[in-house]
């Protein structure tokens, strides 16, 4: 498994752009690097998925270095509604035998007015 | 579109007792899986399943039982439930890379 290591916290201001990383030493040849968003009170539900370089749709970026030992979650102009835990998931999401798929402490972003 | 559907969502039970965490997914897919969440941990993986009758531990089984008689039910079992498995409990498939949860099943063992 590979573990993932992300701040506890991160403070923001609306219509700020916010970046999370976070971190994975010992990441897989197959692995790939996906982001999830939770509520209170909801399951998860996935923002962006990627494997190198950057990945972009209608909601963040993913930005992945060469050595892929890190990867960085933007949220650009941020709102309240963002406000939510935000967990990084390292693993092999696509047809692996060993789905042992699992998630960091995650990190909590507090969108300020 | 249902999706992935959890019962009950909340629960209180005592100590010793048998608690049935129900899972029930509308689509097909084949990979289930049972995570826990407690604060500061996370979301940790407790079974998973990779089809109907093919179930594997994850990193906290210990304490619970799993089954798959069919492809669409994934139920988690407390035999003995302790004040330790007070949790939030959320089951999840998988397909095309992507995880999708259910609503969280909130359980508090006094």
């Amino acid at each position: 498994l590979a573990k993932t290591t992300q701040p506890i916290s991160m403070d923001s201001y609306e219509g700020q752009e916010v970046n999370i990383t976070c971190s994975h030493n010992n990441i897989a040849t197959n692995d790939y690097i996906t982001w999830y968003q939770q509520f209170p009170s909801q399951g998860p539900r996935f923002i962006i998925q990627g494997y190198k370089t950057k990945v972009t749709n209608e909601v963040a970026s993913l930005f992945i270095p060469a050595d892929r030992k890190s990867s960085t979650l933007s949220l650009p102009r941020v709102s309240l509604s963002d406000t939510a835990v935000y967990y990084c998931l390292v693993g092999d999401m696509w047809g692996s035998n060993d789905y042992k798929l699992s998630f960091g402490a995650g990190t909590t972003v507090t969108v300020r007015a | 579109d249902a999706g992935i559907t959890q019962s009950p969502r909340y629960k209180i039970t005592e100590t010793g007792r048998q608690v049935t965490l129900m899972c029930h997914q509308t689509w097909s897919h084949s990979y289930m899986f049972w995570y826990r969440q407690d604060l500061g941990h996370g979301l940790r993986l407790i079974y998973y399943s990779a089809a109907a009758d093919i179930t594997d531990k994850g990193e906290v089984p210990d304490g619970y039982v799993v089954s798959r008689s069919k492809t669409e039910n994934f139920p988690l079992t407390l035999e003995s439930a302790t004040r330790s498995q007070t949790s939030v409990y959320f089951c999840a498939s998988i397909i095309g890379g992507e995880l999708f949860f259910g609503e969280g099943s909130r359980l508090t063992v006094l």
